[in-house]
């Protein structure tokens, strides 16, 4: 149980043309889901946080209108990164929080989407 | 501010060895700390967790250790396996279910 997954698994896209990503919760109902970015040999940054129903609550330092995220279902959300440059090349990592985990603190990672961007 | 700090970068090991990856952290409001490991492209994982009201903690092969008066968490791995490779991040949650990260260590098991 508690399976995230990420689609695509990698992306190569030119500059100044958009991408999409989509994080689902597979077996389970995400009240909120969280999108981390991740360079090389770094460690995982948080972009922002995604409430289904509502608007992302971005991080400092992150452009909302760069980086469209839409939580349209307890089990969806997505991540558009809009015309992308070579500078936003990472590693992608989306996590998921359940319904009834307020207490438990309990969160999913999905595998992570590559993107390229040339 | 928030932050999560690893003493070492780098742990070599010999297969059946025990590891141990230090973290300190900064926030003493956090009540809640997990490890996660990760290996390369892919997501992280989870180990194992603990909140701020224990101070160890043990799963398979795993232990966590927690010191709240120096602000430092551990990761111990008994009997390491090759397919303990990875790097580890101790994070702590904030508010709103909110995840910083530590730097990681990358853990290299040597056969």
């Amino acid at each position: 149980g508690a399976v995230v997954s990420q689609h695509p698994s990698r992306v190569i896209c030119k500059s100044g043309t958009s991408v999409k990503i989509e994080c689902r919760s597979l077996d389970f109902q995400a009240t909120t889901m969280f999108w981390y970015r991740q360079f090389p040999k770094q460690s995982l940054m948080l972009m922002a946080t995604s409430n289904e129903g509502s608007k992302a609550t971005y991080e400092q330092g992150v452009e909302k209108d760069k980086f469209l995220i839409n939580h349209a279902s307890l089990t969806l959300s997505t991540l558009t990164v809009t015309s992308a440059h070579p500078e936003d090349s990472s590693f992608y990592i989306c996590s998921a929080a359940p319904l009834l985990a307020f207490f438990s603190y309990e969160q999913y990672f999905g595998p992570g989407t590559r993107l390229t961007v040339t | 501010g928030e932050s999560v700090g690893l003493h070492l970068p780098t742990l070599s090991v010999q297969e059946g060895d025990n590891s141990i990856i230090n973290c300190a952290y900064s926030n003493s409001a956090s009540d809640y700390f997990i490890w996660y490991k990760q290996e390369s492209g892919k997501g992280p994982q989870f180990i194992i967790d603990i909140r701020s009201n224990m101070d160890k903690r043990q799963g398979q092969r795993v232990t966590v250790l927690l010191n709240k008066t120096v602000k430092h968490l551990s990761l111990q791995i008994a009997a390491t396996q090759p397919g303990d490779s990875a790097v580890y991040f101790c994070t702590f949650r904030g508010s709103n279910y909110k995840l910083t990260f530590g730097k990681g260590t990358l853990l290299t098991v040597n056969p």
